[in-house]
């Protein structure tokens, strides 16, 4: 039991619409991380919630944005997808731990664009 | 550029064998340093992290790692594999102020029996 849970598990889209992946941390995580992993590659970050305000953001297009609640829900929107959006997205929620941030991740969305 | 390199694709030991997968990394401070396993179709489970101290770390399931800072290494033992053990292993380091974790490419392990 993470206490992250991700949805959906998996969707299937068509290149060029938009698809909203959903992430709900614990109460009290007030941060929030987002990575997509493809096919065989490590997780690379895509962007951080804190407080509901982007956080820092990896090397990723402006196509993929993001929200987060004040209930500690997020979503992560991609517009406009591409055949390589497709990938297993990850959330993860930040806990301070002995000095350091420790990530708690999700079980995924898997995305499929064809 | 900060990097985490796992220069292992594959490794395939027996059942009850001793495992080390290996774990390289490049960053200019202190490094903040974890290891999380990935079953298939599944999320990323924390297996044990390092931050600072005692640089043999204990995880869970027996797993630990070794950080060797003359080596920029942070390499994960297990002295008797089990065939659950199979999965993908990622090794990390939390970066830019604790803002992102950066992960190697992973290693996959097979045990046979």
């Amino acid at each position: 039991e993470t206490g992250v849970t991700q949805s959906p598990t998996h969707l299937i889209k068509t290149r060029g619409q938009q698809v909203t992946l959903r992430c709900s941390s614990q109460s009290g995580h007030n941060t929030v991380s987002w990575y997509q992993q493809a096919l065989g590659q490590g997780p690379q970050f895509i962007f951080q919630y804190y407080r509901e305000e982007e956080n820092g953001r990896g090397n990723f297009p402006p196509r993929f944005s993001g929200l987060q609640f004040p209930n500690y829900s997020s979503e992560l929107n991609v517009n406009a997808l591409e055949l390589d959006d497709s990938a297993l997205y990850l959330c993860a929620s930040t806990q301070w731990v002995s000095g350091a941030n420790v990530l708690t991740f999700g079980a995924g969305s898997r995305l499929t664009v064809l | 550029a900060q990097s985490v390199t796992q220069p292992d694709i594959h490794i395939t030991v027996s059942e009850g064998a001793s495992l080390e997968l290996r774990c390289n990394y490049s960053y200019g401070a202190t490094p903040y340093l974890f290891w999380y396993v990935q079953s298939p179709g599944q999320g990323l489970q924390l297996l044990l992290k390092y931050f600072s101290g005692d640089t043999l770390v204990q995880g869970i399931k027996g797993f630990e790692a070794e950080f060797k800072r003359s080596q920029s290494s942070f390499n994960l033992r297990k002295p008797s594999v089990h065939w659950s053990d199979a999965a993908e292993y990622f090794c990390a380091v939390l970066m830019e102020y604790g803002n992102k974790l950066v992960f190697g490419a992973g290693t996959i392990l097979r045990v046979k029996s």
